[in-house]
């Protein structure tokens, strides 16, 4: 149980083009998403928390014109990163949580290549 | 702010014991959560300290003290399929809302 999907697993695309990625917790309700950046080699850093039906929390430093994000329903967060450019180019993870004292469930992450 | 420091590498041989230490600077947090990740893949989550003391989870276990801001992932009986990077992280906004993660050890199993 616990299946959060990400999608799409992969993404090249050229600089100045807007990229959506879905994130679905499969058999659970999230009241709670939380987006994610890794650089290669590097940590996970937290973007912004989603809460269904209310705007987006972001993090210091975390454009919220540049990294859209819609929670639309209890089961789907998205993640649009408008015109893109190379420096975006990172992996970027999704996590919805269950309840409120239960593990975050990750989804398997989108690659993000911009040429 | 907030801040974890853990070994950025590790290496051991299958069988033996490891312990990845995590010490951090906070001013308030809920619990120390642990995740595993392979190259290219997602976290899963390991382990979960909401107090002080060992939590045991098969051939992981995972330790807090707060008083001396210091946890460790003890891992057990080690397997080449535990080659991955480890990662501390502090939780916020509840047990486990939001995370501040570590920078990752890199655990290394030889045969």
């Amino acid at each position: 149980g616990a299946v959060v999907s990400q999608h799409p697993s992969w993404v090249i695309c050229k600089s100045g083009t807007s990229v959506k990625i879905e994130c679905r917790s499969l058999d659970f309700q999230a009241t709670t998403m939380f987006w994610y950046r890794q650089f290669p080699k590097q940590s996970l850093m937290l973007m912004a928390t989603s809460n269904e039906g209310s705007k987006a929390t972001y993090e210091q430093g975390v454009e919220k014109d540049k990294f859209l994000i819609n929670h639309a329903s209890l089961t789907l967060s998205t993640l649009t990163v408008t015109s893109a450019h190379p420096e975006d180019s990172s992996f970027y993870i999704c996590s919805a949580l269950y309840r409120r004292n239960q593990p975050q469930h990750f989804g398997d992450g989108t690659r993000l290549s911009i040429l | 702010g907030q801040s974890l420091e853990q070994p950025s590498e590790v290496t051991a041989v299958e069988g033996a014991i490891v312990q990845i230490n995590c010490t951090y600077q906070t001013s308030g947090f809920y619990g120390l959560s642990w995740y595993q990740q392979h190259d290219g893949g997602a976290p899963t989550f390991l382990s979960y300290n909401g107090l002080d003391g060992l939590e045991e989870t098969g051939r992981f276990s995972s330790f807090l003290s707060r008083s001396d801001s210091y946890g460790y992932l003890l891992l057990q009986e080690l397997q080449m399929k535990d080659s991955a990077s480890y990662f501390c992280a502090l939780a916020y906004g509840g047990s486990q809302g939001n995370l501040i993660f570590g920078k990752g050890t890199k655990l290394s199993v030889k045969p």
